[in-house]
């Protein structure tokens, strides 16, 4: 079973910031928050990822809550070309290394 | 990087038939992955390898389908027979390391009819 909560879908306009949010409440202190996005049908795509600290790269930032309990993706510009579905997975802490995916953030950005 | 390769990216085929699923992963990947998605069922893991040695199967539906990886440059996804409730988009995946980020093909469409 998937171990995160998201949103079923968000609306932002092109330009604005997304801030898209994930409750992984039962997460371990070994576990790291990935993020991912698929595009139409097309295989998904790694975003960023986090065990602690806010990160941030070339596509997005990711802030953590200091009790971990939630993360938030925010794409600081939003074109339409980020019309996707945003996926937040918590990486199973047993030591399988099992990548389970939820039903995801369905994110359109409006002209 | 030509990233993952899989093949064929659509396959049509009779209940009952045989279907095999190719994959290469990026070169000096050691972790492997296969996912199947539907609309009904989302992303679902069926195995994954590393060192090509299977790692977790228990995603793996059914005794109809199975999965190897000879060496370190490719993997199949065999479904035998294949039923329509098998159809479905299946994605595979490599990573460096089992901790390191996903690296997704284009997937298979595959329509069993």
């Amino acid at each position: 079973d998937a171990k995160t909560t998201q949103p079923t879908s968000m609306d932002c306009a092109e330009g604005r910031a997304a801030n898209l949010p994930c409750n992984h409440s039962t997460i371990s202190g070994n576990e790291y928050v990935y993020w991912y996005r698929q595009i139409h049908s097309q295989g998904p795509q790694y975003i960023i990822h986090g065990l602690k600290n806010n990160e941030t790269n070339e596509m997005a930032s990711l802030i953590i809550t200091e009790d971990r309990k939630s993360s938030t993706l925010i794409l600081p510009h939003a074109t339409l070309r980020d019309t996707a579905v945003y996926y937040c997975i918590v990486r199973d802490a047993s030591g399988t290394y099992k990548y389970i995916f939820g039903t995801g953030t369905r994110l359109k950005v409006l002209a | 990087d030509a990233g993952v390769i899989q093949s064929p990216r659509h396959e049509v085929t009779e209940m009952g038939q045989e279907v095999t699923l190719r994959c290469k992963p990026i070169s000096g990947h050691n972790s492997l992955f296969w996912y199947r998605q539907t609309m009904m069922r989302g992303l679902e893991l069926l195995i994954y390898f590393n060192n090509n040695v299977p790692i977790d199967d228990s995603g793996m539906p059914e005794d109809r389908f199975s999965a190897k990886m000879p060496n370190a440059s490719f993997s199949t996804l065999k479904i035998q027979p294949s039923e329509p409730r098998d159809s479905a988009v299946y994605f595979c995946a490599s990573s460096g390391r089992l901790e390191s980020p996903l690296h997704f093909g284009n997937g298979t469409r595959l329509t069993v009819t």
